[in-house]
């Protein structure tokens, strides 16, 4: 078992450039999250997937997309990359009922 | 506004001795709250839950306490061990489906 994936690993953009980040996870879990960590704020969600076919904004949703693919596939997409989009996203998944999550390793994006 | 805090930024204890970190709370709808340790270039990993209607867990070095009235939960960890040391997150959960992390400790155990 992979776990929770995420790539890519690292990534700079300019200013108004998009991208998507992927995550999977191959443990048949039925929600996955983002989230994005900056120093000083912790972990901050920003959108949730409860279980395939549905999506919910979380603490800071402005400025992003997400699609709930299939049930092991949830993308995080910047329409228009801005200099505060800089941080490290995490994508996390659990199986419902269960409250552990699991992280994948992180995509450490920069916004220049 | 932050729902979950962790007011000590850093943590330095000696080996074999008790590691303590804090965690506070403001939403008195939490109905489960959850320890993740977290190593440089990692992700979160779990530790330690407790579920909302109870005030202790244990598991091997790990309890975690959880005082309601006051809104707030500690992680005990003993003895430490150089391991330990990393990135504490504390994190509650509204309902399973949202989660609120705290700021995190930066525990440093030295031998």
């Amino acid at each position: 078992n992979a776990g929770v994936t995420q790539t890519p690993k690292f990534q700079v953009l300019k200013t108004g450039q998009s991208m998507t980040l992927q995550c999977a996870q191959d443990m048949n879990h039925n929600s996955m999250y983002w989230y994005r960590q900056d120093p000083g704020m912790g972990l901050r969600l920003i959108y949730y997937s409860a279980s395939e076919g549905t999506t919910d904004k979380g603490e800071v949703p402005n400025g992003y997309n997400v699609s709930r693919l299939n049930k092991r596939e949830f993308s995080l997409r910047l329409e228009s990359a801005a200099p505060s989009q800089t941080s490290v996203y995490f994508c996390a998944s659990l199986f419902s009922g269960v409250y552990e999550q699991y992280f994948g390793p992180g995509t450490r994006l920069t916004v220049t | 506004d932050q729902q979950v805090k962790q007011n000590s930024p850093s943590l330095s204890v000696q080996e074999g001795r008790i590691s303590i970190l804090n965690c506070d709370y403001t939403n008195s709808m939490f109905d489960y709250f959850l320890w993740y340790k977290k190593y440089p270039a990692e992700g979160p990993t779990f530790l330690i839950s407790i579920s909302s209607i109870k005030d202790k867990n244990e598991d091997g070095r790990f309890t975690v306490f959880l005082n309601k009235s006051a809104k707030h939960l500690s992680l005990h960890i003993v003895p430490s061990q150089p391991g330990d040391s990393a990135v504490y997150f504390c994190a509650a959960s509204l309902t399973g489906n949202q989660f609120y992390f705290g700021t995190g400790t930066s525990l440093t155990v030295i031998p």
